[in-house]
């Protein structure tokens, strides 16, 4: 069955940091290029990072570029979001997601961001 | 990046029939782009619905065949056709494209009440 845990969520400062995981199991995780989409409370899906099968090309949205940083150990089949400079409109929860021709085939159930003084 | 434009909310009785739009900004033809739906009840993730170009679509697993794609030329939109509304269709519908092979946008969903 494949499976992706989000982990790492929390309450934190504006101007700190986190970072997010999301363990995969079930598949072959290094055969496949997989996202972070976040969704603020209440509010729509927002793409914000992708890698590909090996973490030699990635891509962010504008609005976490320079801040965010996406990663992967294929070795320990999990994927990574390190998070700076959090602002309050990063409050969110962030979900990995698997891709697949082009969709996103799996989801994880997401982890909570809360950036709050 | 471009901008998605879904209604904020539809509303159908059961057995009825749900057409939901996504309209594509004016200076990108829908023509163009392969459109993806998913869908999204309270408290839980996303799930993939199915994907609609010109040339190919595809179902989800175990999405019933109620659930179709097509696109409005005139309208430069992608649509989201539910047949036979079921209470468990109530849900919330994200449309998505890719502008280019290197980021992914979202529209901003819409609301379906089933009445």
């Amino acid at each position: 069955e494949v499976q992706l845990v989000e982990s790492g969520g929390g309450l934190v400062q504006p101007g700190g940091s986190l970072r997010l995981s999301c363990a995969a199991s079930g598949f072959t995780f290094s055969d496949y290029w997989v996202h972070w989409v976040r969704q603020a409370p209440g509010k729509g899906l927002v793409w914000v990072s992708r890698i590909n099968i090996d973490g030699s090309i990635t891509s962010y949205a504008d609005s976490v570029k320079g801040r965010f940083a996406i990663s992967r150990d294929n070795a320990k089949n999990t994927l990574y979001l390190q998070m700076n400079s959090l602002r309050a409109e990063d409050t969110a929860v962030y979900y990995c997601a698997r891709t697949y021709r082009g969709y996103y085939d799996y989801w994880g159930q997401g982890t909570l961001v809360t950036v709050s003084s | 990046q471009p901008v998605l434009t879904q209604p904020p909310s539809s509303s159908a009785s059961p057995g009825e029939s749900a057409r939901l739009t996504c309209t594509l900004p004016s200076d990108i033809n829908v023509g163009t782009y392969t459109i993806y739906w998913y869908q999204q009840k309270p408290g839980s993730p996303p799930t993939f619905l199915l994907y609609y170009s010109d040339s190919e679509k595809g179902q989800g697993s175990g999405v019933p065949s109620r659930f179709s794609g097509s696109k409005d030329a005139s309208a430069n939109a992608g649509i989201l056709l539910i047949s036979g509304l079921q209470s468990e269709d109530e849900a919330d519908y994200y449309c998505m494209i890719w502008p280019s092979n290197a980021y992914v946008v979202f529209g901003g969903g819409t609301k379906l009440t089933v009445l």
